[in-house]
């Protein structure tokens, strides 16, 4: 098994342009997550899928854009780009079963908005 | 205050000390409470997940106290490998499936 895995894992844009960060999972979760990490500020939730087809914002979803056409993957959207997304992005999943909320992660993608 | 706090530190130990970190969390409500470890630059790791009843897994010994609402981890034994950041999370009281994560408290261990 891989995992979770993240395609970029590194990439320079240029403000205004876009990108799509992808996540792919082999385990079969249903819960799949997308998190910025900055400096001091910790893990932030951006946005999250419970499930193929539906998806739903978390803590800071703005300039954000997320599809979740296959259950295994999870492809975070960046429209039109701001310094202010230069951060690292994990992607997370979760298992279906009761009580199983623990999140496992991929290696991340860090992204330079220049 | 913060929905989860912990102490940024650095702790920094020498090698075969115990350590052991502190969180709290502000709803009493949560359901689920986990530590997570976080190397330089890399993915958080699941290290266990913490159990009313306390739990063990190795050098690692993970207490949760309801009434407090604190969570402890205690590292035995330490290892240089064991330098890290330690990240508390605690379940979303109103939607199990988010996580509330603490800033994480960094570990040296120094030889």
């Amino acid at each position: 098994n891989a995992g979770v895995t993240q395609t970029p894992k590194f990439r320079v844009l240029k403000t205004g342009q876009s990108m799509t960060l992808l996540c792919a999972q082999d385990m079969n979760h249903e819960y799949m997550y997308w998190y910025r990490q900055d400096p001091g500020m910790g893990l932030r939730l951006i946005h999250y899928s419970v499930g193929e087809g539906t998806t739903a914002k978390g803590e800071v979803p703005d300039g954000y854009n997320v599809s979740r056409l296959k259950k295994q993957n999870f492809l975070l959207g960046l429209e039109s780009a701001a310094p202010s997304q230069t951060s690292v992005y994990f992607c997370a999943s979760s298992p279906t079963t009761y009580g199983g909320y623990e999140q496992y992660f991929g290696p991340g993608t860090r992204l330079t908005v220049t | 205050r913060k929905e989860v706090e912990q102490d940024p530190g650095p702790f920094n130990v020498p090698e075969g000390a115990t350590v052991a970190f502190n969180c709290t969390y502000s709803n009493s409500a949560s359901q689920s409470f986990f530590w997570y470890r976080q190397d330089c630059r890399k993915e958080p790791k699941l290290l266990m997940s913490v159990y009313s009843s306390g739990n063990e897994d190795g050098r690692f010994t993970a207490q949760l106290n309801r009434a407090s609402q604190y969570i402890s981890l205690l590292i035995r034994d330490s290892k240089l490998s064991d330098s890290a950041t330690y990240l508390c999370v605690v379940t979303n009281a109103g939607n199990n499936r988010k996580l509330i994560w603490g800033l994480g408290t960094s570990l040296a261990v120094n030889p």
